[in-house]
């Protein structure tokens, strides 16, 4: 089973200050792990993913997250905030499905909106 | 490359009425996801398509929700009968390859549901 949870439901930063979104997660096999962006009445927009290999993964937008596996987390940042970048951000854990299997599944966090101040 | 498609963007029903969404996945893309978004939450699995198979429905209330993937393509999600509970967004996602827990979603814009 797996499980992710975000702390914070509301983040607001000043344009130009660090953004800083943070995700624990749970997992029953060794994680994968996303960000998504979603802005308001859209779809979900992939930020960046960890599989294997480096622990620090850059996305677009300037976005990027560490995986820390001693910590269970998987926190976003990005040194300067932007107005576009205003928006609700999910974190998400690929895990394994009904029965075990490996389908790809994505359990979410609750989201954290981040607002965007001048 | 044209994105995720969904139809309707927007539908308002009573309650105990029936609603059908649409889904039209990339081309070429496998693996097809059903997510019910509530206000306030994560979006959550319902059912995932593998070609025009289920691989997973766990979480689908089945004496209420059905979904299907005719050759593979296309999918529709219905709901009958519909309770106040069912409004949320209801997002279709599709990832290209076959199995396998790294592959990216890639998410339509939405059906966005208000049962009154």
């Amino acid at each position: 089973a797996q499980s992710v949870t975000q702390l914070g439901s509301h983040v607001s930063v000043s344009e130009g200050a660090l953004v800083l979104l943070r995700c624990n997660y749970s997992s029953s096999v060794p994680p994968y792990l996303f960000w998504y962006v979603q802005y308001p009445n859209q779809g979900l927009q992939l930020l960046l993913k960890y599989t294997t290999g480096a622990t620090l993964v850059k996305g677009i937008n300037g976005f990027e997250a560490e995986f820390k596996k001693s910590e269970t987390s998987f926190h976003l940042t990005k040194p300067s905030a932007h107005m576009s970048d205003a928006a609700e951000y999910f974190c998400a854990v690929s895990g394994v499905g009904a029965g075990g299997t490996s389908y790809g599944k994505l359990t979410f966090g609750q989201g954290t909106i981040l607002t965007v101040h001048p | 490359e044209a994105g995720v498609a969904q139809s309707p963007r927007y539908k308002i029903i009573e309650k105990r009425q029936s609603v059908a969404f649409w889904c039209n996945p990339i081309s070429g893309h496998a693996t097809l996801y059903w997510y019910q978004q509530i206000l306030g939450q994560g979006p959550k699995l319902l059912i995932q398509f593998q070609n025009n198979g289920v691989v997973d429905d766990s979480q689908l209330p089945k004496d209420r929700f059905s979904a299907e993937r005719l050759k593979g393509v296309d999918s529709t999600l219905k709901i009958q009968p519909a309770k106040l509970e069912d409004s949320a967004v209801y997002l279709c996602a599709s990832s290209f390859l076959a199995g396998g827990r790294g592959k990216t979603q890639y998410f339509g814009p939405g059906t966005r549901l208000l049962v009154l």
